[in-house]
């Protein structure tokens, strides 16, 4: 399971409240993702990491946003949850940009009424 | 544009049919291509991606940049085999980040 681990697994809420997902590595790999997964959509990057303090948007960043501390802590915000943002996230690992091979955790499976 | 497209969402096939699941991709450049397997109740996983040129549980993808192609294929299917397939695509100097498509379900009947 590559050391990942996503927290919590199943989340219900309710629109307008804020939610953050955790994704824990145990790998001290350099890079992390947060994508989330939508029928018809395939997986979606929301951000990446590609160190402490280093974060990027991804292609569907808007109401989102990420912090990372240290090395083995990935966290995602919705600072406010709306319907559209159902869905499930998983957190992806890799090691360095050249490997490419990502390892994902769980995922956690959001549903916001 | 970057784009990765996988034109069937269900594929199904009856144990020992061949198999191809199609992926299509849009990149200016050399792409980064793999395959992604999910099964029932698992974590996604590295299938196999076309640099390594190898072949993983019988499958086999073969880039093909002229008809911008990355098709997964296999001999004869196993029920095993039963899962969802996603192409994805990993531009360059991108920080490694993957582009995926829409996923294939594929199910293999006895």
């Amino acid at each position: 399971d590559a050391g990942i681990t996503q927290s919590p697994r199943h989340k219900v809420t309710e629109t307008g409240t804020p939610v953050t997902l955790r994704c824990h590595q145990t790998e001290n790999h350099r890079y992390m993702y947060w994508y989330r997964q939508d029928p018809g959509h395939g997986l979606r990057l929301i951000h990446y990491s590609y160190g402490v303090k280093d974060t990027d948007k991804g292609e569907v960043s808007d109401g989102y946003s990420v912090s990372r501390s240290k090395t083995e802590d990935f966290l995602l915000t919705l600072e406010s949850a709306t319907s559209s943002q159902t869905s499930v996230y998983f957190c992806a690992i890799s090691r360095d940009r050249g490997s490419n091979e990502q390892f994902f955790g769980p995922g956690t499976r959001l549903t916001v009424l | 544009a970057q784009r990765v497209t996988q034109p069937e969402k269900l594929l199904s096939v009856f144990k020992g049919a061949p198999v191809e699941l199609k992926c299509n991709y849009s990149y200016s450049g050399s792409p980064e291509l793999f395959w992604y397997v999910q099964y029932s109740r698992q974590r996604l996983q590295l299938l196999l991606r076309h640099i390594s040129r190898e072949s993983i549980k019988g499958f086999t993808a073969d880039l093909n940049k002229g008809e911008t192609s990355f098709h997964l294929k296999k001999p004869f299917a196993q029920e095993e085999d039963s899962a969802m397939y996603y192409c994805a695509l990993s531009p360059y100097n991108q920080g490694g980040k993957l582009i995926f498509g829409q996923g294939t379900e594929l199910s293999v009947k006895p």
